[in-house]
């Protein structure tokens, strides 16, 4: 199927690891990009490919990818990193891109 | 410094047209490295939803839900794309972004990001 599933809601301790995953039959044909967003703002590339990071993008962010699953893992988690966190990849057919439903992380 | 900024009506009525503007600055909408250009949205409280891509050259790629309602075009002269979906209705309420969508290939696998964003603009459709 042409859809990308996350957890809904994650929480995490602050200071620990957290992972956010991202299932879909194209992740073992490509790779994902991760998005961060905070209320009112635009989303934020985080992640992308192999484990890429944009400059300035602190190196907590990290990402990875096993069969039909992506993960974006964070480590050393801060209060600042709580937001809504978004894959994007190709759709099985290569042809369009699709959102997975996002997943919303709480630091707590 | 690439810089997007999107335009346009912010409110359109039910079986109108609604018609967007991202002008890009910073860079030459057909530079090398910046091979698409995008738009996305989302409505109040919900996830993101990927519309649409143009190419410098006017290649299409569309999110197949939206694709009989869908035009992107892109006009180099102007540093600009735009987007027009017809027939709107209140499902069509969203914040609109528009985006650079590039494509890395590694180690033979594919992946399209987006790292520049516009910060959005909200339509409303209501009569």
């Amino acid at each position: 199927s042409s859809e990308l599933t996350q957890d809904p809601v994650v929480s995490v301790a602050l200071g620990q690891a957290v992972r956010i995953t991202c299932q879909g039959d194209s992740l073992s044909r490509y790779y994902v990009s991760w998005y961060q967003q905070k209320p009112g703002q635009a989303p934020v590339l985080v992640n992308y490919g192999k484990n890429n990071r944009p400059s300035g993008i602190p190196d907590r962010f990290s990402g990875s990818s096993s069969g039909n699953t992506a993960s974006l893992t964070i480590t050393g988690t801060q209060a600042e990193d709580e937001a809504d966190y978004y894959c994007n990849s190709r759709a099985s057919s290569g042809t369009y891109l699709l959102f997975g439903g996002g997943t919303k992380l709480t630091v707590l | 410094q690439l810089q997007l900024q999107e335009s346009g009506p912010g409110l359109v009525k039910p079986s109108e047209t609604l018609s967007l503007t991202c002008i890009v600055s910073g860079v030459s909408i057909g530079s090398p490295g910046y091979y698409y250009w995008g738009w996305t949205r989302q409505p109040p409280g919900k996830g993101l939803e990927w519309i649409g891509s143009i190419s410098h050259i006017g290649a299409t790629a569309y999110n197949p839900s939206l694709r009989s309602r869908l035009t992107i075009s892109v006009d180099t002269s102007k540093n600009q794309f735009s987007l027009k979906l017809t027939s709107v209705t209140a499902a069509d309420t969203a914040v609109y972004y528009c985006a650079s969508d590039q494509e890395l290939r590694s180690g033979g696998v594919l992946v399209n990001y987006f790292q520049s964003w516009g910060q959005g603009t909200l339509v409303t459709v209501s009569s």
